[in-house]
């Protein structure tokens, strides 16, 4: 199974900054995936992150304001920019590996950044 | 109306009692039906998925999926203050071979001494 870390694990930030968000896995992975949790609310998609294209961003999500980077095959940072009290929320990143045949092999989860904006 | 609607709880129940968790769906595309345990501050983590309809067991859990009434369950027996947790289900359509899910909101399960 793969293990994702994320850093920062939480921060508190002020209005009209922005914050860096890094996932890494210990394995290789294909596919990777920016997800935000906000209280009461399922786990929304943000966009999708494969290595060497451009991330595709779900509906109602921007590259202005989540740009994402994927590098290498460990790796990806969601940036929050320009960041309000409304983007106060859990972001997770989780990877499928693409080369399991079982579906209960591919997905993972990190554990997650506590973003409070004030 | 939601893809996949889900009642939030919390749902209490004591120490030893049958638990029933459930999601109703919309699209008929869904082909994976997967339950996500998420513990507090902790990532989401799957705990059983199942292919269209039918019955899957594991241990103290039992996953069932009915897709002409677009109806999942999970069942969790002789339920441990351990199981307290918020239970994700989510659903797939398997687009491209990707198993991308639609998440419910989740149910806050309380399980106590």
């Amino acid at each position: 199974s793969a293990v994702i870390s994320q850093k920062p694990s939480r921060d508190i930030c002020q209005r009209g900054t922005s914050l860096t968000i890094q996932c890494q896995v210990d394995s290789q992975v294909t596919m990777m995936f920016w997800y935000r949790q906000q209280p009461g609310q399922s786990l929304t998609l943000i966009a999708t992150a494969n290595q060497g294209s451009e991330a595709t961003y779900e509906s109602g999500f921007v590259i202005d304001k989540f740009p994402i980077s994927r590098p290498n095959l460990t790796f990806s940072t969601l940036t929050v920019s320009n960041m309000s009290p409304e983007d106060s929320s859990i972001y997770l990143c989780s990877v499928e590996d693409g080369g399991k045949q079982a579906i209960e092999e591919t997905q993972y989860f990190g554990p997650g950044t506590r973003l409070l904006v004030l | 109306q939601k893809e996949v609607e889900q009642d939030p709880g919390p749902l209490s129940v004591p120490e030893g009692a049958i638990v029933s968790l459930n999601c109703t769906y919309s699209n008929s595309a869904f082909q994976y039906f997967m339950w996500y345990r998420q513990y507090s501050r902790k990532g989401p983590e799957l705990l059983m998925y199942t292919y269209s309809s039918g019955n899957k067991e594991d241990g103290r859990f039992t996953a069932q999926v009915d897709k002409s009434s677009k109806y999942i369950s999970l069942f969790i027996r002789d339920s441990q203050p351990s199981d307290s947790a918020t239970y994700l289900c989510a659903m797939s359509s398997s687009s491209g071979g990707s198993y991308i899910p639609t998440f419910g909101r989740g149910t806050s399960l309380i399980v106590h001494p």
